[in-house]
């Protein structure tokens, strides 16, 4: 299986700032990388497909990066709704794995 | 718009079968893949396995031994049962509908709420 390991664990960060979020696999996985976010009342919803593909509807503040092993989620400036817990997803190979994921909360 | 809506037991005794039901408005379960998602206490998540249009199973290998996947298309509904359950599965259990557009182009677009599974004697 392909191990995605997600940095950090959890991020105090304020209003208006620029965060990143890190995830690694455990090999390479050619862009194959998904990311979601879950608000605190468990609804859950796709952010990002293919690595930097903004879904429909996703907030242009949210973008995505990466290649190879390495991969990131950065928000260009933090609004109150974006307070949630964010997870990557890959698909290159089966089974599908999912980072540990990381919990934004307000500084 | 596609909704999704988990049903079943909260509680299950270890040893016994867990089943679940998803059900779908909006989208028919005859399109595209449907899965079972669970996210353990301490937020670690883990894929399950999905069913596809045609009625074809793939499932996780780690649950491979105990994991069924089925459908009643007349219901629109698609169904999980996790057999021989240990407290290792507590878990809130999520079904959603997968996108599967090319081997380069699919994600988990549509979630329901999830429901909460503790197994516990």
């Amino acid at each position: 299986d392909i191990q995605m390991t997600q940095t950090p664990s959890s991020m105090p960060a304020s209003l208006g700032e620029r965060v990143t979020i890190s995830c690694r696999a455990s090999q390479g996985i050619s862009n194959y990388l998904n990311w979601y976010q879950q608000k605190p009342d468990g609804t859950i919803k796709p952010l990002i497909y293919y690595t930097s593909n903004l879904q429909s509807g996703v907030p242009s503040r949210f973008s995505g990066s990466g290649s190879g092993t390495d991969y990131s989620l950065t928000i260009s400036s933090l609004e109150p709704e974006d307070f949630a817990m964010y997870y990557c997803q890959q698909y290159d190979s089966s089974p599908l794995t999912f980072g540990s994921g990381t919990k934004l909360e307000i500084k | 718009e596609v909704q999704l809506q988990e049903s079943g037991p909260g509680l299950v005794k270890p040893s016994q079968s867990l089943s679940l039901t998803c059900s779908v408005t909006g989208y028919s379960i005859t399109s595209n893949y449907w899965g079972w998602i669970r996210k353990f206490p301490g937020n670690k998540m883990e894929w399950m396995g999905y069913i596809n249009y045609s009625g074809s199973t793939s499932y996780n290998p780690s649950l491979k031994s105990r994991i069924s996947i089925t459908r009643d298309t007349s219901k629109n509904q698609f169904f999980l049962q996790l057999n021989s359950v240990t407290t290792e599965d507590t878990a809130t259990y999520y079904c959603a509908r997968y996108y599967y557009y090319s081997s380069s182009l699919n994600w988990f677009a549509y979630w329901g709420q999830g429901t909460l599974v503790t197994v516990s004697s």
